[in-house]
């Protein structure tokens, strides 16, 4: 089945500074990368996500790539604030199913 | 609109006891999920529902049931809980292959 690694699992940024958080996944199927913002006491927001017809999707600060050879897509948060200070995780769809298997997360801090 | 509404958002049971988790949704979505998250671990697949009437087991559904009642509503029961349930669980919907939409959440002790 699917196997997403996610990396780092801790990350501290200053304010205004970029951040990177990279996964892998190892099912050549999956065809659906999503990413989701979890705040403390509450429940995993989607945040952007990207199919694997495209390389690259924009939102304002935030941005994913997708590499399909390489197995492997990775979320941008550029000029950082406080409130992106959070848990995100990455997922990606087991083959071409619904069903989606998450990265350990990653708690990221971004100091003012 | 309410999106997913878990209930209840905290419970303390003791071990061998039973009880439901109960989880709706209002965006008339077909497909239904029940994750549990632990620290270190993600959140890992219980139970999934694809359709009404449709359940499937996910990578950790030993100790755990489901009930797909209608389109709206999937409920999680534990029969006999033990401590290794101790986790917080999330309750997701969605359209197929889009986006999940998740619950807040229900942090069940169980001593």
């Amino acid at each position: 089945g699917e196997n997403v690694e996610q990396h780092p699992s801790t990350l501290s940024v200053q304010e205004g500074d970029s951040a990177v958080i990279k996964c892998t996944y190892s099912d050549s199927a999956s065809n659906y990368f999503p990413w989701y913002k979890q705040e403390l006491g509450k429940g995993p927001q989607l945040i952007i996500d990207i199919r694997s017809n495209v390389g690259e999707k924009k939102d304002q600060r935030i941005a994913v790539t997708l590499n399909k050879t390489a197995k492997h897509f990775s979320l941008h948060i550029t000029e950082t604030q406080p409130e992106d200070s959070a848990v995100y995780f990455c997922a990606a769809s087991q083959g071409g199913s619904e069903k989606l298997v998450f990265g350990k997360g990653t708690k990221l801090t971004v100091n003012p | 609109n309410a999106g997913v509404t878990q209930t209840p958002k905290f419970q303390v049971l003791k071990t061998g006891q039973s009880m439901t988790l109960q989880c709706a949704q209002d965006m008339n979505h077909n497909s239904m999920y029940w994750y549990r998250q632990d620290p270190g671990m993600g959140l890992r697949l219980i139970y999934y529902s694809a359709s009404e009437g449709t359940t499937d087991k996910g990578e950790v559904p030993n100790g755990y049931n489901v009930s797909r009642l209608n389109k709206r509503e999937f409920s999680l029961r534990l029969e006999s809980a033990a401590p290794s349930q101790t986790s917080v669980y999330f309750c997701a919907s969605s359209v197929r292959t889009g986006g999940y939409t998740f619950g807040s959440g229900t942090r069940l002790t169980v001593v």
